[in-house]
Protein backbone atom coordinates (compact mmCIF):
# COMPACT_ATOMS: atom_id res chain seq x y z
CA UNK A 1 0.00 0.00 0.00
CA UNK A 2 1.05 3.24 -0.96
CA UNK A 3 1.91 5.47 2.36
CA UNK A 4 3.30 8.48 3.59
CA UNK A 5 4.50 8.88 7.11
CA UNK A 6 5.43 12.12 8.66
CA UNK A 7 7.23 12.85 12.14
CA UNK A 8 7.04 14.29 14.91
CA UNK A 9 3.07 15.15 14.39
CA UNK A 10 3.53 18.29 16.26
CA UNK A 11 6.77 20.48 17.14
CA UNK A 12 6.99 23.44 19.41
CA UNK A 13 10.51 25.47 19.05
CA UNK A 14 11.55 28.44 20.44
CA UNK A 15 12.29 31.27 17.67
CA UNK A 16 15.40 31.28 16.03
CA UNK A 17 16.67 27.53 16.38
CA UNK A 18 16.76 24.70 14.08
CA UNK A 19 14.49 21.68 13.30
CA UNK A 20 13.90 19.15 11.21
CA UNK A 21 10.30 17.06 9.79
CA UNK A 22 10.66 13.66 8.75
CA UNK A 23 8.90 11.76 5.82
CA UNK A 24 8.96 7.92 5.57
CA UNK A 25 7.22 6.82 2.22
CA UNK A 26 6.09 3.11 0.83
CA UNK A 27 5.24 4.30 -2.64
CA UNK A 28 6.66 2.98 -5.52
CA UNK A 29 7.50 3.47 -8.46
CA UNK A 30 8.96 6.82 -7.33
CA UNK A 31 8.45 9.87 -9.21
CA UNK A 32 8.53 12.93 -7.00
CA UNK A 33 8.67 14.38 -3.64
CA UNK A 34 7.05 17.41 -2.64
CA UNK A 35 7.14 19.04 0.37
CA UNK A 36 4.34 21.85 1.02
CA UNK A 37 3.77 24.47 3.27
CA UNK A 38 -0.04 25.21 4.77
CA UNK A 39 -0.74 28.40 7.37
CA UNK A 40 -3.81 27.44 9.66
CA UNK A 41 -7.30 28.64 7.18
CA UNK A 42 -5.15 28.63 3.96
CA UNK A 43 -3.93 26.15 1.10
CA UNK A 44 -1.25 24.25 0.99
CA UNK A 45 2.03 26.21 -0.73
CA UNK A 46 4.73 24.17 -2.38
CA UNK A 47 8.06 24.67 -1.40
CA UNK A 48 10.11 22.27 -3.24
CA UNK A 49 9.83 19.35 -5.32
CA UNK A 50 12.98 16.59 -5.33
CA UNK A 51 12.93 13.74 -7.98
CA UNK A 52 15.10 10.87 -7.81
CA UNK A 53 18.29 12.56 -8.67
CA UNK A 54 18.15 14.88 -6.02
CA UNK A 55 19.99 14.87 -2.80
CA UNK A 56 19.20 18.22 -1.91
CA UNK A 57 17.48 20.94 -2.60
CA UNK A 58 16.91 24.40 -0.63
CA UNK A 59 14.22 27.25 -1.12
CA UNK A 60 15.60 30.37 1.68
CA UNK A 61 15.83 28.58 4.73
CA UNK A 62 14.12 25.48 3.87
CA UNK A 63 16.37 22.79 2.61
CA UNK A 64 15.02 19.28 1.86
CA UNK A 65 16.93 16.21 1.41
CA UNK A 66 16.10 12.97 -0.28
CA UNK A 67 17.52 9.25 0.35
CA UNK A 68 15.54 7.37 -2.54
CA UNK A 69 17.23 3.93 -1.45
CA UNK A 70 15.73 4.25 1.96
CA UNK A 71 12.32 6.47 1.11
CA UNK A 72 13.12 8.81 3.68
CA UNK A 73 13.16 12.84 3.34
CA UNK A 74 13.16 15.53 5.58
CA UNK A 75 12.78 19.02 5.71
CA UNK A 76 15.11 21.30 7.62
CA UNK A 77 13.92 24.90 9.14
CA UNK A 78 17.20 27.42 9.50
CA UNK A 79 16.67 30.20 12.12
CA UNK A 80 13.05 29.81 12.79
CA UNK A 81 11.16 32.33 12.48
CA UNK A 82 7.20 33.40 14.17
CA UNK A 83 5.83 32.95 10.95
CA UNK A 84 7.28 29.53 10.27
CA UNK A 85 4.23 28.30 12.26
CA UNK A 86 2.15 26.16 9.83
CA UNK A 87 1.80 22.34 9.19
CA UNK A 88 4.28 21.16 6.61
CA UNK A 89 3.25 18.36 4.03
CA UNK A 90 4.77 16.03 2.62
CA UNK A 91 3.59 14.42 -0.56
CA UNK A 92 4.79 11.60 -3.00
CA UNK A 93 3.88 11.37 -6.60
CA UNK A 94 3.88 7.81 -8.22
CA UNK A 95 5.85 7.33 -11.28
CA UNK A 96 5.17 4.61 -14.26
CA UNK A 97 2.20 6.97 -15.60
CA UNK A 98 0.10 6.82 -12.26
CA UNK A 99 1.23 10.46 -11.28
CA UNK A 100 -0.59 9.88 -8.24
CA UNK A 101 0.10 11.65 -5.31
CA UNK A 102 -0.01 10.48 -2.10
CA UNK A 103 0.03 12.89 0.97
CA UNK A 104 0.88 12.49 4.70
CA UNK A 105 -1.10 14.03 7.73
CA UNK A 106 1.61 16.95 8.29
CA UNK A 107 3.69 18.40 11.19
CA UNK A 108 2.35 21.06 12.80
CA UNK A 109 4.91 23.26 14.10
CA UNK A 110 4.47 26.04 16.29
CA UNK A 111 7.29 28.73 16.67
CA UNK A 112 7.39 30.38 19.74
CA UNK A 113 9.15 33.37 21.21
CA UNK B 1 -0.22 33.96 -5.51
CA UNK B 2 -1.92 31.63 -8.44
CA UNK B 3 -5.58 32.64 -9.13
CA UNK B 4 -7.79 30.81 -7.80
CA UNK B 5 -11.04 31.80 -6.23
CA UNK B 6 -13.21 29.00 -4.14
CA UNK B 7 -16.88 29.85 -2.82
CA UNK B 8 -18.15 29.37 -1.19
CA UNK B 9 -15.20 29.51 1.24
CA UNK B 10 -18.04 29.15 4.34
CA UNK B 11 -20.77 27.06 4.77
CA UNK B 12 -23.23 25.27 6.99
CA UNK B 13 -25.77 22.99 5.57
CA UNK B 14 -28.51 20.73 6.28
CA UNK B 15 -27.98 17.03 5.84
CA UNK B 16 -29.81 16.06 2.46
CA UNK B 17 -29.57 19.09 0.97
CA UNK B 18 -27.74 19.76 -2.42
CA UNK B 19 -24.08 21.87 -1.70
CA UNK B 20 -23.02 23.24 -4.93
CA UNK B 21 -18.82 24.30 -4.47
CA UNK B 22 -16.83 26.75 -7.15
CA UNK B 23 -13.18 26.79 -8.18
CA UNK B 24 -12.60 29.01 -10.70
CA UNK B 25 -8.75 30.06 -12.17
CA UNK B 26 -7.94 32.03 -14.32
CA UNK B 27 -4.35 30.45 -15.23
CA UNK B 28 -5.58 28.67 -17.82
CA UNK B 29 -4.76 25.53 -16.72
CA UNK B 30 -5.96 22.14 -18.24
CA UNK B 31 -5.78 20.03 -14.94
CA UNK B 32 -8.10 20.89 -12.06
CA UNK B 33 -8.73 19.10 -8.56
CA UNK B 34 -11.08 18.76 -5.36
CA UNK B 35 -9.50 17.32 -2.38
CA UNK B 36 -10.56 17.12 0.91
CA UNK B 37 -9.24 17.41 3.91
CA UNK B 38 -10.14 16.41 7.61
CA UNK B 39 -8.20 15.45 10.87
CA UNK B 40 -6.15 12.74 10.98
CA UNK B 41 -5.86 12.24 7.48
CA UNK B 42 -4.17 13.36 4.48
CA UNK B 43 -5.67 15.40 1.45
CA UNK B 44 -7.34 12.91 -0.26
CA UNK B 45 -8.30 13.43 -4.31
CA UNK B 46 -12.54 13.44 -4.87
CA UNK B 47 -12.37 14.23 -8.94
CA UNK B 48 -10.45 15.74 -11.16
CA UNK B 49 -10.29 17.36 -14.35
CA UNK B 50 -7.85 17.33 -17.70
CA UNK B 51 -9.77 19.29 -19.66
CA UNK B 52 -13.06 20.58 -20.34
CA UNK B 53 -15.65 18.07 -19.74
CA UNK B 54 -13.10 15.57 -19.47
CA UNK B 55 -13.46 14.40 -15.74
CA UNK B 56 -12.03 11.36 -13.51
CA UNK B 57 -12.48 9.98 -10.19
CA UNK B 58 -10.05 9.78 -7.24
CA UNK B 59 -9.83 8.04 -4.25
CA UNK B 60 -12.77 8.79 -2.32
CA UNK B 61 -15.42 9.85 -4.66
CA UNK B 62 -18.53 8.21 -3.49
CA UNK B 63 -21.28 11.23 -2.47
CA UNK B 64 -19.81 13.67 -4.88
CA UNK B 65 -20.29 14.58 -8.76
CA UNK B 66 -18.28 17.46 -10.89
CA UNK B 67 -18.53 19.29 -13.97
CA UNK B 68 -16.49 21.67 -16.10
CA UNK B 69 -18.02 23.53 -18.98
CA UNK B 70 -15.50 26.07 -19.08
CA UNK B 71 -12.12 25.75 -18.82
CA UNK B 72 -11.83 27.82 -15.72
CA UNK B 73 -14.68 26.49 -13.86
CA UNK B 74 -14.60 23.62 -11.46
CA UNK B 75 -17.60 22.54 -9.63
CA UNK B 76 -17.57 20.08 -6.72
CA UNK B 77 -21.75 18.78 -5.97
CA UNK B 78 -22.76 16.89 -3.03
CA UNK B 79 -26.24 15.75 -4.16
CA UNK B 80 -27.78 15.23 -0.84
CA UNK B 81 -25.07 16.26 2.12
CA UNK B 82 -24.62 13.72 4.47
CA UNK B 83 -22.78 14.97 8.12
CA UNK B 84 -19.71 12.51 6.81
CA UNK B 85 -19.24 15.74 3.99
CA UNK B 86 -17.99 17.71 6.92
CA UNK B 87 -14.73 18.81 5.40
CA UNK B 88 -12.58 21.53 4.61
CA UNK B 89 -12.85 21.21 0.53
CA UNK B 90 -9.42 22.65 -1.37
CA UNK B 91 -9.58 22.85 -5.29
CA UNK B 92 -5.74 22.59 -7.38
CA UNK B 93 -4.80 23.40 -10.70
CA UNK B 94 -2.09 22.40 -12.93
CA UNK B 95 -0.58 23.10 -16.34
CA UNK B 96 0.73 19.45 -16.18
CA UNK B 97 -0.83 15.97 -15.13
CA UNK B 98 2.96 14.82 -15.50
CA UNK B 99 5.58 14.36 -13.03
CA UNK B 100 6.65 17.42 -13.05
CA UNK B 101 3.14 19.34 -12.73
CA UNK B 102 3.33 22.08 -9.81
CA UNK B 103 0.08 21.95 -7.96
CA UNK B 104 -1.54 25.47 -7.04
CA UNK B 105 -4.26 25.32 -4.09
CA UNK B 106 -7.19 27.61 -3.63
CA UNK B 107 -8.01 28.68 0.00
CA UNK B 108 -10.20 26.32 0.61
CA UNK B 109 -14.18 25.91 1.47
CA UNK B 110 -15.02 24.82 5.17
CA UNK B 111 -18.61 22.57 4.57
CA UNK B 112 -20.27 21.47 7.87
CA UNK B 113 -23.41 19.40 7.56
CA UNK B 114 -25.19 19.43 10.44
Amino acid sequence: KNQVEQSPQSLIILEGKNCTLQCNYTVSPFSNLRWYKQDTGRGPVSLTIMTFSENTKSNGRYTATLDADTKQSSLHITASQLSDSASYICVVMRGAGSYQLTFGKGTKLSVIP
Amino acid sequence: DAGITQSPRHKVTETGTPVTLRCHQTENHRYMYWYRQDPGHGLRLIHYSYGVKDTDKGEVSDGYSVSRSKTEDFLLTLESATSSQTSVYFCAISDSGTAGGELFFGEGSRLTVL
